[in-house]
């Protein structure tokens, strides 16, 4: 990935854990999402942080966005096996460019 | 609610074929991108379309052309295909430039 990187590549764990994915990225931006997908389908979107917030909730993910370090996490807790899925974080880079660069993405296993 | 749609879901072609994927945006949404996903990669950003004008484009080979029609559908036009084109292709839509909704993807396989 030109942009971000994804720590760790995978993840393993058991199903009522919490599971926390990080991401890092290299240029200013005005927002950061968060993306699933299940094998080989298609991405859905989970969360989008903006780049003036610090932290955002949605259900049981969590979200932490840090612009000085050019990082972000995503926590997902009480992990159940419909979790197991790859998790990419993409940004919109600041300026008038309108495409997201996408991280390398984290293989989460949610072990029943 | 509606969603990306993209067509068709499966394309198998033979090396220097060519191939056109479709995509139909949700309705009132103003921006259509295109990904390609090849195998356990991440999504790469290959062209965008503001209100039917070329937008941004990204790492898109010389070989592939797209356009976005009057009914704000686009078609990803792939020529000569190779070997490594073989991928997920997503189109996605927003109405701004924040949350992008992506269909199911076209996969694409090139023997």
């Amino acid at each position: 990935s030109q942009q971000g990187e994804e720590d760790p590549q995978a993840l393993s764990i058991q199903e009522g854990e919490n599971a926390t994915m990080n991401c890092s990225y290299k240029t200013s931006i005005n927002n950061l999402q968060w993306y699933r997908q299940n094998s080989g389908r298609g991405l859905v979107h989970l969360i989008l942080i903006r780049s003036n917030e610090r932290e955002k909730h949605s259900g049981r993910l969590r979200v932490t966005l840090d612009t000085s370090k050019k990082s972000s996490s995503l926590l997902i807790t009480a992990s159940r096996a419909a979790d197991t899925a790859s998790y990419f974080c993409a940004t919109h880079s600041s300026g008038s460019a309108r495409q997201l660069t996408f991280g390398s993405g984290t293989q989460l296993t949610v072990l029943p | 609610a509606a969603g990306v749609i993209q067509s068709p879901r499966h394309l198998i072609k033979e090396k220097r074929e060519t191939a056109t994927l479709k995509c139909y945006p949700i309705p009132r949404h103003d921006t259509v991108y295109w990904y390609q996903q090849g195998p356990g990669q991440d999504p790469q950003f290959l062209i965008s379309f503001y209100e039917k004008m070329q937008s941004d484009k990204g790492s898109i080979p010389d070989r592939f052309s797209a356009q976005q029609f009057s009914d704000y559908h686009s078609e990803l036009n792939m020529s000569s295909l190779e070997l490594g084109d073989s991928a997920l292709y997503f189109c996605a839509s927003s109405l701004s430039p924040d949350t992008q909704y992506f269909g199911p993807g076209t996969r694409l396989t090139v023997l």
